[in-house]
């Protein structure tokens, strides 16, 4: 079946330290790959998609690489902010039959301390 | 870009009563929007697909009785929590599939519903 795994949190980093969370996938055919980023009492927002492999996602200064020979799709920043603490969701998009939906890992809690 | 309102963003009702929950695309037309339900530190659980004019899909496990999805128009999905009970207490999110632009999702904010 079609499933997202990423590692579990929480995460704890200081300001400007380099942040990974990894996130791999079990899907069949080639899925559209997603992050998505929950900030406190809020909900989902896209942070970065990538659509076929080799594709790279960015936005905000946050990167995530389509790799379909690890079936991964790992979110990096270089950098981190205060203001980018939140809940990371990796996701995949599955479609079949005419109708498709959006498969959710467990999400990884980022905080970034001053 | 693309917004997807959800309303109310909280409310809290008494054991027994319904709750309807209401999400609204207000740029685009959303033939087919999803409703979420997100425990506490947990993931968002798909609870059902809702297609404009049609009946909605139900996931596994989830009460399409006491869950009812009514998706009436291209920008209107309700989510009616009837006879909530306490283990109803939990954060609703919607979505909605924006077939105009590359099929991207849009998230409504969420509805955080307490039933006491």
């Amino acid at each position: 079946g079609n499933s997202v795994t990423q590692m579990e949190g929480p995460v704890t980093l200081s300001e400007e330290a380099f942040l990974t969370i990894n996130c791999t996938y079990t899907a069949t055919g080639y899925p559209s790959l997603f992050w998505y980023v929950q900030y406190p009492g809020e909900g989902l927002q896209l942070l970065l998609k990538a659509t076929k492999a080799d594709d790279k996602g960015s936005n905000k200064g946050f990167e995530a690489t389509y790799r379909k020979e690890t079936t991964s799709f790992h979110l990096e920043k270089g950098s981190v902010q205060v203001s980018d603490s939140a809940v990371y969701f990796c996701a995949l998009r599955r479609a079949q039959g005419g109708s498709e939906k959006l498969v959710f890992g467990k999400g990884t809690k980022l905080t970034v301390n001053p | 870009g693309a917004v997807v309102s959800q309303h109310p963003s909280w409310v809290i009702c008494k054991s027994g009563t319904s709750v309807k929950i209401e999400c609204r695309s207000l740029d685009f037309q959303a033939t087919t929007m999803f409703w979420y339900r997100q425990f506490p530190k947990q993931s968002l659980m798909l609870m059902a697909t809702s297609n404009e004019g049609s009946k909605a899909t139900y996931e596994q496990g989830v009460e399409k009785d006491k869950f009812l999805i009514n998706h009436a128009s291209l920008t209107l999905s309700t989510l009616t929590v009837t006879s909530a009970h306490p283990e109803d207490s939990s954060f609703y999110i919607c979505s909605a599939l924006n077939r105009n632009r590359d099929y991207g999702y849009t998230f409504g904010s969420g509805t955080r519903l307490t039933v006491v």
